[in-house]
């Protein structure tokens, strides 16, 4: 079954540090997310993308971070100057056209700022 | 008008007895209803999805009953078993793709053998 994979599984990075989360979608999808669960809270949606851009974005998402389509398969979200308060599981999802809106996620990535 | 409310925060229920699991909302834009099952360390898994032109759908032990005009919804585990022990999220959405999801505050099942 396809799915979505990111790498790294657990990042821990010093604060101020720039981190870059990647992520594979699945390969027939056009829409990209990236959500982020801060421990023991609910998933939280940051930004979607399509067609290279962004499509969609939430407060959360200010100019800290970016995102980025780098090639044909890959799909990045960059956060600059990290924070304490950015340690959170960052989860990357995807979903495709003729199935509704089925987001499918990834395993996520653990950011951990110290 | 965005949110969805999810109750209870969790739950603890004996094997084989029946895990229920309510959310509402109150955007009328959405119209597709997946719940997600999320383990520790994992990522939200799609468990069952419900579009409102019905008002239940089975499979298998998972059972959603959906109720257009309450706007409320609900997840229904059958026969709970402990690997069933998770965090499940109820999510809505518009049925158009690209859509965001949003997510309820989802609840905390542990089901004891």
């Amino acid at each position: 079954e396809p799915e979505v994979t990111q790498t790294p599984s657990h990042q821990v990075t010093q604060m101020g540090q720039e981190v870059i989360l990647r992520c594979v979608p699945i390969s027939n999808h056009l829409y990209f997310y990236w959500y982020r669960q801060i421990l023991g809270q609910k998933v939280e949606f940051l930004v979607s993308f399509y067609n290279n851009e962004i499509s969609e974005k939430s407060e959360i998402f200010d100019d800290q971070f970016s995102v980025e389509r780098p090639d044909g398969s890959n799909f990045t979200l960059k956060i600059r100057s990290t924070k304490l308060e950015d340690s959170a599981m960052y989860f990357c999802a995807s979903s495709g056209t003729g199935t509704g809106n089925t987001i499918y996620f990834g395993e996520g990535s653990w950011l951990t700022v110290v | 008008q965005q949110q969805v409310k999810q109750s209870p925060q969790s739950l603890i229920v004996q094997k084989g007895g029946i895990s229920i699991i309510n959310c509402a909302y109150e955007n009328t834009a959405f119209d597709y209803f997946p719940w997600y099952q999320q383990f520790p360390g994992k990522g939200p898994a799609l468990l069952i999805a419900i579009r409102p032109d019905v008002s239940e759908k089975k499979e298998g032990r998972f059972t959603i009953s959906f109720n257009k005009s309450a706007k409320q919804f609900s997840l229904h585990i059958m026969d709970s078993q402990p690997g069933d022990s998770a965090t499940y999220f109820c999510a809505a959405i518009p049925w158009a793709a690209g859509n965001k999801l949003t997510f309820g505050g989802g609840t905390r099942v542990l089901v004891k053998p």
